[in-house]
C-alpha cells in the first residue's frame, strides 16, 4: 500500500526555522495535508492542498510542494509549538482512502 | 460552533463488539462525508473509514468486514459498529468532518478510547 515518509523527530530552539518533511511517490499528484497533534488532544489541520493555510492558524506556518517530497516550515518556532506533525495525502490506489505519514516529533529546546 | 462528540468507548474482550457513536452540532452530517480516525497508544493516526453524503461507505483493509460506518440523519449522528474486535484495533477513534476538498479533516472529535483486552 501507499506510504508517506516522515522522519521521527525534529528539534529547534526558539525563533528558529523548523522544516519538517514528508516524502510519498504519489505526492506530484496529491495534495498533502498537514496536522498539529498536542499530547492528549485531536489533530488540528495546520496545512492544507500543499501550502493552504485555514483561518485561525498563525502565519508562522506554511507549506511547500517539490516533486516526491512535500514540506511543513514553522517560521519563528514557539515552545506552544512542540508537538506531533503529520502529513496525509490521498491513498489512490483504490477507490477512497487516506493515508498518514508516520508523524514527526517537534521538539522545542 | 463545530462540534462532535465521540461516546461508546470501553474495554472489550477480544471477538467481541462495540458501538461509538459521534454526536454533531452546528452542522449536518448528511450533507458532508464523514470519517472515523483511530491512533494506537503512542502511535500515529491511522484512516479506518469514510461516508460519503450520498450513504457510500468506504474502509481500511485492516477494518474491512468487520466494521460499519452510519450515521442517523434524525440525530445528526455517525456511528462506528466495530464486530469481531482484536488487541491490534486497542486505540483512541476519533470522528474526523471530512473537508470540501474530500480529502482533509476539518474538524475532530476529542476521541473515544476502544481497550481490547481479555
Amino acid at each position: 500500500s501507499y506510504e508517506l515518509t516522515q522522519p521521527p523527530s525534529v528539534s529547534v530552539s526558539p525563533g528558529q526555522t523548523a522544516r519538517i518533511t514528508c516524502s510519498g511517490d504519489a505526492l506530484p499528484k496529491q495534495y498533502a495535508y498537514w496536522y498539529q497533534q498536542k499530547p492528549g488532544q485531536a489533530p488540528v489541520l495546520v496545512i492544507y492542498k500543499d501550502s493552504e493555510r485555514p483561518s485561525g492558524i498563525p502565519e508562522r506556518f506554511s507549506g511547500s510542494s517539490s516533486g516526491t517530497t512535500v514540506t511543513l516550515t514553522i517560521s519563528g518556532v514557539q515552545a506552544e509549538d512542540e508537538a506531533d506533525y503529520y502529513c496525509q495525502s490521498a491513498d489512490s490506489s483504490g477507490t477512497y482512502g487516506v493515508v498518514f505519514g508516520g508523524g514527526t516529533k517537534l521538539t522545542v529546546l | 460552533e463545530v462540534q462532535l462528540v465521540e461516546s461508546g468507548g470501553g474495554l472489550v474482550q477480544p471477538g467481541g463488539s462495540l458501538r461509538l457513536s459521534c454526536a454533531a452540532s452546528g452542522f449536518t452530517v448528511s450533507s458532508n462525508y464523514m470519517s472515523w480516525v483511530r491512533q494506537a497508544p503512542g502511535k500515529g493516526l491511522e484512516w479506518v473509514s469514510v461516508i460519503y453524503s450520498g450513504g457510500s461507505t468506504y474502509y481500511a483493509d485492516s477494518v474491512k468486514g468487520r466494521f460499519t460506518i452510519s450515521r442517523d440523519n434524525s440525530k445528526n449522528t455517525l456511528y462506528l459498529q466495530m464486530n469481531s474486535l482484536r488487541a491490534e484495533d486497542t486505540a483512541v477513534y476519533y470522528c474526523a468532518r471530512v473537508g470540501l476538498d474530500s480529502t482533509s479533516f476539518d474538524y475532530w472529535g476529542q476521541g473515544t478510547l476502544v481497550t481490547v483486552s481479555s
